[in-house]
C-alpha cells in the first residue's frame, strides 16, 4: 500500500538558516504529493503540492520537487523565520484515494 | 482560514461512553473526510462521505460511524469509547473531482479517561 516516510524531528534552526525536511514515499501508480503545515492549535493547511514527476511546488518561500526516480519530495526553504515554527507533514494521494500522511516533523526556529 | 469549522474544540469523555463530533464544510464541498491524529503522529483516514453516503473507509472499526447532511455539515460518532481513541479529530472537505485541495478544520481534541 501507499506510505510516506519523513525525517524524524524535532528540527531546531536559527533564523535565516537553510531548511531541508526529507520525505520519501511508496505508492502504486503516479501519486500526487503534498506538504501540509500545522501551526500550534490549528488544523492542517496545504503548503504546496506537485501532481506529476519533475513538478516543483512552491509557496511562501518553500519548495519541493517531485522526484520519481528517487521517490522523494523533500521540502526546502532558503531562509527560515520564527513564524515558520510548526509541524510539517508530507502526504500523498493516488487519484481520489484518501491522503496518506507521514508522521510529521516539528520545526522550531529561534531568533 | 479554510472555511471549515468543527465543534466542540475540546471534550473529555469516559471509557465506554459515546461521542458526536461535528463539522461544517464550505458551501459546495460535497465530499468530507474524517481523520484521527494521535499525539505525535500523522493523521489517519477514518472514512469519507460523498453526497451523504460513505464511499471509503480506513482501518477503523464499525463503532466509528458518520453522517453527512445536505447543508454541508457532517458528524463523526464513536461508540464504546476506548482510551486509545484519545486524539485530535480532523475533518476535511473538498469538491468531488478535485483531489488536490482539501480544506481542513481546526480539529476537535478528544480525551478519553
Amino acid at each position: 500500500g501507499n506510505s510516506v516516510t519523513q525525517m524524524e524531528g524535532p528540527v531546531t534552526l536559527s533564523e535565516e538558516a537553510f531548511l531541508t525536511i526529507n520525505c520519501t514515499y511508496t505508492a502504486t501508480g503516479y501519486p500526487s504529493l503534498f506538504w501540509y503545515v500545522q501551526y500550534p492549535g490549528e488544523g492542517l493547511q496545504l503548503l504546496l503540492k506537485a501532481t506529476k514527476a519533475d513538478d516543483k511546488g512552491s509557496n511562501k518561500g518553500f519548495e519541493a520537487t517531485y522526484r520519481k526516480e528517487t521517490t522523494s519530495f523533500h521540502l526546502e526553504k532558503g531562509s527560515v523565520q520564527v513564524s515558520d515554527s510548526a509541524v510539517y507533514f508530507c502526504a500523498l494521494s493516488s487519484g481520489n484515494t484518501p491522503l496518506v500522511f507521514g508522521k510529521g516533523t516539528r520545526l522550531s526556529v529561534i531568533a | 482560514e479554510t472555511g471549515v469549522t468543527q465543534s466542540p474544540t475540546h471534550l473529555i469523555k469516559t471509557r465506554g461512553q459515546q461521542v458526536t463530533l461535528r463539522c461544517s464544510s464550505q458551501s459546495g464541498h460535497n465530499t468530507v473526510s474524517w481523520y484521527q491524529q494521535a499525539l505525535g503522529q500523522g493523521p489517519q483516514f477514518i472514512f469519507q462521505y460523498y453526497r451523504e453516503e460513505e464511499n471509503g473507509r480506513g482501518n477503523f472499526p464499525p463503532r466509528f460511524s458518520g453522517l453527512q447532511f445536505p447543508n454541508y455539515s457532517s458528524e463523526l460518532n464513536v461508540n464504546a469509547l476506548e482510551l486509545d481513541d484519545s486524539a485530535l479529530y480532523l475533518c476535511a472537505s473538498r469538491l468531488a473531482g478535485d483531489p488536490y485541495e482539501q480544506y481542513f478544520g481546526p480539529g476537535t481534541r478528544l480525551t478519553v479517561t
